[in-house]
């Protein structure tokens, strides 16, 4: 079974403040990473996939970094504003071709 | 993108009935869907790959013959819980595939629906 881990389960920020998360997963057998912001009610939206060892993407305020080596992925989110209140999702995609989810950090920004 | 919905967004049904999910792909063919589901305070968790014109496969665990899965068409899957107890009261979603490859590959966007939360009494 893969053990796919985020920390912090959850965090409380105020408006303008930066932050970031972290995703541990298996180190081998990598194919890709999958980072998603799931609303709640609403359907899970993909940020960014990510395959390359020292890849960094960058989508608005939110930004993601790759570790394969040491299987970990960190996500950004600068000046968080009440709209980025979300869970956000990590997922890696092994050798077996599907995608093994973490439980995902939940993110509540107040004004 | 690709919008995918489910129906219902949320049901309740006595123990030992059977419960129909709507996962559909409203503007895209999807060749591959996916079932998950979600017990609370943990991961989405795999219950089967859909194959559209071919039998589900279903991962370790999880019981063929109780969660019923047709992908009949293109924009269709839908999941039946068969004599549903209260063990099976969960959150379900589904995803789609958009990869050229018709099949999954590590590298593609899977497209969520809203998912569907079931109740058993």
């Amino acid at each position: 079974i893969l053990n796919v881990e985020q920390s912090p389960q959850s965090l409380h920020v105020q408006e303008g403040d930066s932050t970031n998360f972290t995703c541990s997963f298996p180190s081998s057998n990598f194919y890709a990473l999958h980072w998603y912001r799931w609303e709640t009610a609403k359907s899970p939206e993909a940020l960014f996939v990510m395959t390359l060892n020292g890849d960094e993407k960058k989508k608005g305020r939110i930004s993601a970094t790759l570790n394969t080596k040491e299987g970990y992925s960190y996500l950004y989110i600068k000046g968080s504003q009440p709209e980025d209140s979300a869970t956000y999702l990590c997922a890696f995609a092994g050798t077996a071709s599907k995608l093994t989810f973490g439980t995902g950090t939940r993110l509540q920004v107040t004004l | 993108g690709a919008v995918v919905s489910q129906h219902p967004s949320w049901v309740i049904c006595k123990s030992g009935t059977s419960v129909k999910i709507e996962c559909r792909s409203l503007d895209f063919q999807a060749t591959t869907m996916f079932w998950y589901r979600q017990f609370p305070k943990q991961s989405l968790m795999l219950m089967a790959t859909s194959n559209e014109g071919s039998k589900a496969t279903y991962e370790q665990g999880v019981e063929k013959d109780k969660f019923l899965i047709n992908h009949a068409s293109l924009t269709l899957s839908t999941l039946t819980v068969t004599s549903a107890h209260p063990e099976d009261s969960s959150f379900y979603i589904c995803s789609l595939n958009r990869g050229l490859a018709g099949v999954f590959l590590g590298t593609d966007t899977q497209y969520f629906g809203p998912g569907t939360r079931l109740t058993v009494l």
